[in-house]
């Protein structure tokens, strides 16, 4: 089993819809990473959370410790979010982060 | 805002050549990391540095070797390349205490074929 599992693993939406990907881990952590990978390839850092709930624009994500379980969120989905969305973990060494499957999200126009 | 920089972009290889990819940051970070990214898979770490002089194994270190010779500069090489090396290789690198605890900083990856 995966220590990090996303879903869905594909996700195609109108513009404008409310999207909800989903995080969890089997292992301790000490912070949550978001990343999105364009169709270009490059990958950037959205958020790293270890707690609650954080908010940049029209993206969301929380974190609930105790089940071991984050979303994302997207309010008003528009066709450049379409990307590769990636959740990682880090448990607390610096030994890089472990990465989930990642959830490829579609908007169409 | 140069950021993180992998040279080269692409390159394709013959089995049992050679090769060295090269990472650089002007972030003065301290930790840096060489990824692979595998169809149906999430990035695996290969190796890497907590600081100059510095490198470790990550999950999947066989059939690559890393230096860390400068603070800025993180080189991942192969020795013999083989098919199953075929990948999209990422560079990252972070403030301490690494990437549990900072933003890791990514480059936009070196897509590497070998034939």
């Amino acid at each position: 089993k995966n220590e990090v599992e996303q879903s869905p693993q594909n996700l195609t939406a109108q513009e404008g819809e409310f999207i909800t990907i989903n995080c969890s881990y089997s292992v301790g952590i000490s912070a949550l990473h978001w990343l999105q990978q364009h169709p270009g390839g490059g990958i950037v850092s959205l958020f790293m959370l270890s707690s609650g709930k954080k908010k940049h624009g029209r993206l969301i994500a929380t974190i609930n410790i105790q089940e071991k379980h984050s979303s994302l969120h997207i309010t008003a989905s528009h066709p450049r979010d379409s990307a590769v969305y990636i959740c990682a973990v880090g448990r607390g060494g610096a030994d890089g982060l472990t990465f989930g499957k990642g959830t490829h999200l579609i908007i169409q126009p | 805002n140069a950021g993180v920089t992998q040279t080269p972009k692409f390159r394709v290889l013959k089995t049992g050549q050679s090769m060295t990819l090269l990472c650089a940051q002007d972030m003065n970070h301290e930790y840096m990391y060489w990824y692979r990214q595998d169809p149906g898979m999430g990035l695996r770490l290969i190796h890497y540095s907590v600081g100059e002089g510095t490198t470790a194994k990550g999950e999947v270190p066989d059939g690559y070797n890393v230096s860390r010779l400068k603070k800025q500069n993180f080189l991942l090489g192969l020795e013999s390349a083989a098919p199953s090396q075929t990948s999209v290789y990422f560079c990252a690198s972070s403030y301490p205490p690494g990437a549990s605890n900072q933003p890791q900083h990514f480059g936009d990856g070196t897509r590497l074929s070998i034939l």
